[in-house]
């Protein structure tokens, strides 16, 4: 069946230090690709998006390539900030109104 | 922006007792519902998707009288653990979804809800 697989957290870094956060995926079909961020105490939001293979979807900084032949959609940032710090989820799914399938989510932690 | 209240956002409670979390569109009206559930290191998992007026849909393995479902109003959604076991504890979450604008969806989640069976 489908699944996500995403790197174990916690991570730690410093202020303006590279991100990278591991997803990969197994898929059946050719899925849209998802990040979603949670900040403590509130709720996942969407953070970025690709729908075919080799979009990038970006936003706040955050970068991800929708990777068909290595079936990964990476999370990067540049610079991360200290308001980075969040749980990170990375997530796939077919159609409006379909379920969407998760990884386990990764923590980071950005220190300054 | 669209909010989604979920409480409580966590609870303790003894085996053998129901605890109910509820799940609100504090200013859109969803046309559908889905809870999720995040047991330690794992997946969030979907648990059972809702629409309003009619019965949830449940995800396989998932036991439709243990967990039940009302989604009575496009507001609320409530998921009731009923005779709730340590096996039950786990993180629950609400996703609310809104059709807006040409037909595109837009999903909003709750904060989470922690429930701990003693």
């Amino acid at each position: 069946g489908d699944s996500v697989t995403q790197m174990e957290g916690p991570v730690t870094l410093s202020e303006e230090a590279f991100l990278t956060i591991n997803c990969t995926y197994t898929a059946t079909g050719y899925p849209s690709l998802f990040w979603y961020v949670q900040y403590p105490g509130e709720g996942l939001q969407l953070l970025l998006k690709a729908t075919k293979a080799d979009d990038k979807g970006s936003n706040k900084g955050f970068e991800a390539t929708y990777r068909k032949e290595t079936t990964s959609f990476h999370l990067e940032k540049g610079s991360v900030q200290v308001s980075d710090s969040a749980v990170y989820f990375c997530a796939l799914r077919y159609n409006q109104g379909g379920k969407l399938i998760f990884g386990q989510g990764t923590e980071l932690s950005v220190k300054p | 922006g669209a909010v989604v209240s979920q409480h409580p956002s966590w609870v303790i409670c003894k085996s053998g007792t129901s605890v109910k979390i509820e799940c609100r569109s504090l200013d859109f009206q969803a046309t559908t519902m889905f809870w999720y559930r995040q047991f330690p290191k794992q997946s969030l998992m979907l648990m059972a998707t809702s629409n309003e007026g009619s019965k949830a849909t449940y995800e396989q393995g998932v036991e439709k009288d243990k967990f039940l479902i009302n989604h009575a109003s496009l507001t609320l959604s409530t998921l009731t653990v009923t005779s709730a076991h340590p096996e039950d504890s786990s993180f629950y979450i609400c996703s609310a979804s809104v059709i807006v604008g040409r037909g595109y969806e837009k999903l909003f989640f709750g904060s989470g809800t922690q429930l701990s069976v003693l």
